[in-house]
């Protein structure tokens, strides 16, 4: 089955730098890769996602990125500010009755 | 619309007692999940349902059951509840790829 690596668990950046967090995953079938954010005591929220067939996507200041053939897949928030402080999940699935696997987290922290 | 709903938002039960919680989504996703997250591990999957009448079991299901009576509803049993069992539990819905989540259960047994 599917395997989430993901890295770093944690992450320190001044307010106004960018931060990159990157998973890798196991299965290559898989085609959809999901970020969701999740503030001290709330849910998980889901906040971009990318498919197979496309190599990047950006909102805003967050983007992620896509390596199908390293099967890596990274995401990417720039002009950080301390809102953004939260943990953050990746995931990946291959098909869509089938659930999300999710790596393990990284908690970000923006030091103003 | 309320979206994806858990009942209750707080619970503590003593070693042995049973106790059951509930899912609710309005939003006619076919597909449903309750996750329990614990410090360090992330986002675990307990049981799933591809729709109604449906179940799955996930990566921990041991300890837990579910039924999925009605396509709105999800819910999950713990017959005979652990210390090992508390944790903070989600569930989740979506109609193809996308999860959505409920605010969390907070469960700790003593």
């Amino acid at each position: 089955g599917e395997n989430v690596e993901q890295h770093p668990s944690t992450l320190s950046v001044q307010e106004g730098d960018s931060a990159v967090i990157k998973c890798t995953y196991s299965d290559s079938a898989s085609n959809y890769f999901p970020w969701y954010k999740q503030e001290l005591g709330k849910r998980p929220q889901l906040i971009i996602d990318i498919r197979s067939n496309v190599g990047e996507k950006k909102d805003q200041r967050i983007a992620v990125t896509l390596n199908k053939t390293a099967k890596h897949f990274s995401l990417h928030i720039t002009e950080t500010q301390p809102e953004d402080s939260a943990v953050y999940f990746c995931a990946a699935t291959a098909r869509g009755n089938t659930p999300l696997v999710f790596g393990k987290g990284t908690r970000l922290s923006v030091i103003a | 619309n309320a979206g994806v709903t858990q009942t209750p938002k707080f619970r503590v039960l003593k070693t042995g007692q049973s106790m059951t919680l509930l899912c609710a989504q309005d939003m006619n996703h076919e597909y449903m999940y309750w996750y329990r997250q614990d410090p360090g591990m992330g986002l675990r999957l307990i049981h799933y349902s591809v729709g109604e009448g449906t179940t799955a079991k996930g990566e921990v299901p041991d300890g837990y059951n579910v039924s999925r009576l009605k396509k709105q509803n999800f819910l999950l049993g713990l017959e005979s509840a652990a210390p090992s069992q508390t944790s903070v539990y989600f569930c989740a819905s979506g109609q193809a790829y996308e999860q959505y989540f409920g605010p969390g259960t907070r469960l700790t047994v003593t």
